[in-house]
């Protein structure tokens, strides 16, 4: 599975949007962008995914390049809950039944108000 | 809304106690977990069920087993707690095949072993 990068730490003021980058130049044709976030002692949770059009749901939404050598999750107006650490992944969907999540060091998004 | 379930936030065993974690969830998914979570190793699979009564083992099953009696419940059983298996331990649920990196994570009960 392709390698992601993400910076390791951001500030978001409350009401703004918070943008989350994530690269993953290696990224291949058949690989998902997912992301998941944590809350501090609590379980994760997952957001979004997408394969090369732009997503959005009620949480986020996704912006994956033209390219898909990187994306973006947008949380279009903060707050104090969405602090959090943010997990950006790419896997594949492979024919079995199941697959294993795996975090990287992820962003950990602030909120301050 | 998916709902996943843990019997415990926070529990402390002695060493040498059967140690059991309930996990339940009420979305009929097919798929369910059991990781755990330790601070400079992430997201580790200790045992994974796809169907009643069925498991396969994850990456770190020594000194666990699990039990799926129905679908919407599975349990961790740690046979003779240690204190190396003090942990955060995360129940998750997903539906089978293409959507099964689609997890939804349980809120994890905190073990200590003394």
């Amino acid at each position: 599975d392709a390698k992601t990068t993400q910076p390791p730490s951001m500030d978001c003021a409350e009401g703004r949007a918070a943008n989350l980058p994530c690269n993953h130049s290696t990224i291949s044709g058949n690989e998902y962008v997912y992301w998941y976030r944590q809350i501090h002692s609590q379980g994760p949770q997952y957001i979004i995914h997408g394969l090369k059009n732009n997503e959005t749901n009620e949480m986020a939404s996704l912006i994956i390049t033209e390219d898909r050598k990187s994306s973006t999750l947008i949380l279009p107006h903060a707050t104090l809950r969405d602090t959090a650490v943010y997990y950006c992944i790419v896997r594949v969907e492979r024919g079995t039944s199941y697959d294993k999540v795996i975090f990287g060091p992820g962003t950990s998004l602030s909120v301050i108000p | 809304d998916v709902k996943v379930t843990q019997s415990s936030r926070y529990l402390v065993k002695r060493t040498g106690e059967k140690v059991f974690l309930e996990c339940v969830q009420d979305m009929d998914h097919e798929n369910m977990f059991w990781y755990r979570q330790d601070p400079g190793l992430g997201l580790r699979l200790i045992y994974f069920s796809y169907d009643v009564k069925m498991k396969e083992k994850g990456d770190i099953p020594e000194g666990y087993s699990v039990s799926r009696e129905k679908k919407e419940r599975f349990s961790l059983i740690l046979e003779s707690a240690s204190t190396n298996q003090t942990s955060m331990y995360l129940c998750a649920s997903s539906v089978p095949g293409q959507r099964s990196y689609e997890q939804y994570f349980g809120p994890g009960t905190r073990l200590t072993v003394t």
